[in-house]
Formats: C-alpha cells, structure tokens, sequence
C-alpha cells in the first residue's frame, strides 16, 4: 500500500525559531494536507494544496506542494509555545469510488518558551 | 467546516464487551470515515461509510469486529465488538463536505479495554 515517511519525528525548539517539516511518498497524490494534533482533540485541517507546485500560506505557516507530487513540506516561521502539538501530512487520492487519505507518522513539537 | 460531535469522548471497558460509539455532524454530508488511532501512532482508515449502502472497509479490518452504521446524512455509528487490549485506541471519525472538501475531524472516542 502507499506509504508517507514524514520528518522528523519529533523537534524541540526555542520560541521564536522557524520550523520545517516534510513528507515524501512512493507515489502520487492529488492533494496534499497538513493537520495539527492537540493532546485531546482530534486533527484540525490547517492547509490544503491542490496543484503541483503550489505554494499556500496560512498566517506563520507556508507549505508546498512538491513538482513531482510526491512530496510536501510544512515551514512554521516565529514559534510561539501554543505550536506544540503533532503535525500530521497526508496525501488525498481516488481510490475505489472516493477519496482517500493517507497520513504521515506526525512530527511532535515541542516548543521552549 | 463542520460541527463534528462524536459520544463517547473516553470509555474503559472490560474485554469481551462491545461499545458503539457515535458521530454526529451539524449538516447533511454524504462521506463519513472510520479511523483508528494506536497510542502514539498515526491515523489508520477503518472504513468509508456512506449513507444508503454498506459500509467499505479498509484491508484489515471487518465488518463482524467493527460494524458501521449510517442511517441518515448527519449520523453515523461504529461499534468496537468483542474487545481485547489491542483495541485500546483513539477512534476518530471524520467527514468530507460537499464538493470534495478535505476531511475534517472529530475530536475522538479514547478506549482503554482492560
């Protein structure tokens, strides 16, 4: 089946720092989407990339969609503590008679104040 | 986005019982997902549960151990059954809103089986 390696699997920062994460995967997706995890919750969707290529921001974060769409990165400028948490990408894709994600193993953050 | 309620938010069991555990959402959609969460793991499809047919399961998992539910477009169950320690997880259920909209989540059901 397909498969997301994501990394790292987990950073410890200072606040204030930029972060950068990734996903690459054996094969293509048509869309690639990046979710947050607090402990007790449930993911919240924060970007969604459409197009190969693409570029989206949302606030301090700044993702990309890569040119082969194979792959993914997640850029957090000026960590602030409320970023810790498990960020998660998954890959979106037609299979059988509906889309379907496919997660990364997450990246855990942990920012120092 | 979407309201997504999901009942309950945590249950400890005892293994051999079964729980049924429900989602509800604030507006009518037609694709509801099953997850499956391992402690400090990443998010396994269950399965795909659409309103009117049988539920789609992923390979892994079936029907006698995880049935499904969707009995209206805002509405859907999953019944853990059976259950040993190994079931011990995080199930999420999440939705896609119309027009192919990313999926979005509900907030889970943590299961300790004793």
């Amino acid at each position: 089946g397909q498969q997301l390696n994501q990394s790292p699997q987990s950073m410890f920062i200072q606040e204030g720092e930029d972060v950068s994460m990734n996903c690459t995967s054996s094969s293509i997706f048509n869309t690639w989407l990046w979710y947050k995890q607090d402990p007790g919750e449930g993911p919240v969707l924060l970007i969604a990339l459409y197009k190969a290529g693409e570029l989206t921001s949302n606030g301090r974060l700044t993702a990309q969609f890569g040119i082969t769409r194979k792959d993914s990165f997640l850029n957090i400028s000026a960590s602030i503590p409320s970023d810790v948490g498990i960020y998660f990408c998954a890959g979106r894709d037609y299979r059988g008679s509906n889309y379907k994600l496919t997660f990364g193993k997450g990246t855990l953050l942990t920012v120092n104040p | 986005s979407a309201v997504i309620s999901q009942k309950p938010s945590r249950d400890i069991c005892q293994r051999g019982t079964s729980l049924t555990i429900q989602c509800q959402v604030d507006s009518q959609v037609t694709m509801m997902f099953w997850y499956r969460q391992q402690p400090g793991q990443s998010l396994t499809l269950i399965a795909t549960a659409n309103q009117g047919s049988e539920a789609t399961y992923e390979s892994g998992f079936v029907i006698d151990k995880f049935p499904i539910s969707r009995p209206n477009l805002t509405f859907s169950t999953l019944t853990v059954s059976n259950m040993s320690p190994e079931d011990s997880s995080i199930y999420l259920c999440s939705v896609e809103l119309p027009g192919s909209k990313p999926q979005h989540f509900g907030d889970g059901t943590r299961l300790s089986i004793l």
